[in-house]
């Protein structure tokens, strides 16, 4: 079965505070995808990897990939306010067929 | 800058109608994806489409459900018999061409079937 779970569903954290959302997947991927999206909008792409080490900065937010545990990591440095949003992982499985599947999300809660 | 757009915003319908969902994808792009979010759930894929056909589709995306690119630019979205549990907000999404994998997502449709 083609899984994609996310840890934790929700966090609120203050301001400043690092922290780390994790996503788990449940075989091989050809490409993982982290998206933001703010409460009642659309989706915004934050980063694509495509390769295993594959690691991505946009200012506050990294993203990394590590194919052979299955799993990508996006950390926040420093949070502010402004990042409070929810975000998804998906991962495109093509074993015989391409599907995006997305994980449940993680609601962020930035404290100011 | 270029960007998705869907219309439109909202739409309420009566079960049992159709409905077709429109969707202006930034122009050049190439492959075109329909999704959908149940109101505070994940973000569930319905079907991609390349060079004028389905090219993949979930198993959400039944007879029910049919997609077309009728003039080069629109891509629609068409629901056949509206059932309850198809109220959602839909997205569009396009991306440009093989290789540059980021895709771009319109601002959704909502519908709510009644």
């Amino acid at each position: 079965e083609l899984k994609v779970e996310q840890n934790p569903l929700f966090l609120s954290m203050q301001e400043g505070k690092n922290y780390t959302i994790y996503c788990n997947y449940s075989t091989t991927s050809d490409r993982l995808y982290w998206y933001r999206q703010d409460p009642g909008k659309s989706l915004e792409s934050l980063f694509v990897l495509l390769s295993n080490g594959a690691v991505k900065q946009e200012g506050r937010l990294m993203a990394s990939l590590d194919t052979k545990a299955r799993l990508s990591t996006l950390h926040i440095t420093a949070a502010v306010h402004d990042l409070s949003a929810t975000y998804f992982c998906a991962v495109l499985f093509s074993s015989g067929t391409y599907k995006y599947i997305f994980g449940t999300g993680t609601r962020l809660k930035v404290l100011a | 800058e270029p960007e998705v757009t869907q219309t439109p915003s909202h739409q309420v319908t009566q079960m049992g109608q159709e409905v077709i969902l429109r969707c202006v994808p930034i122009s050049n792009h190439l492959y075109f994806y329909w999704y959908r979010q149940i109101l505070g759930q994940k973000v569930e894929f319905l079907v991609s489409f390349y060079n004028n056909e389905i090219s993949e589709k979930s198993e959400i995306f039944d007879d029910q459900f049919s997609v077309e690119r009728p003039d080069g630019s629109n891509f629609t979205l068409k629901i056949r018999s509206t059932k309850l549990e198809d109220s959602a907000m839909y997205f569009c999404a396009s991306r440009a061409r093989t290789g540059q994998e980021t895709q771009y997502f319109g601002p959704g449709t909502r519908l709510l079937v009644l």
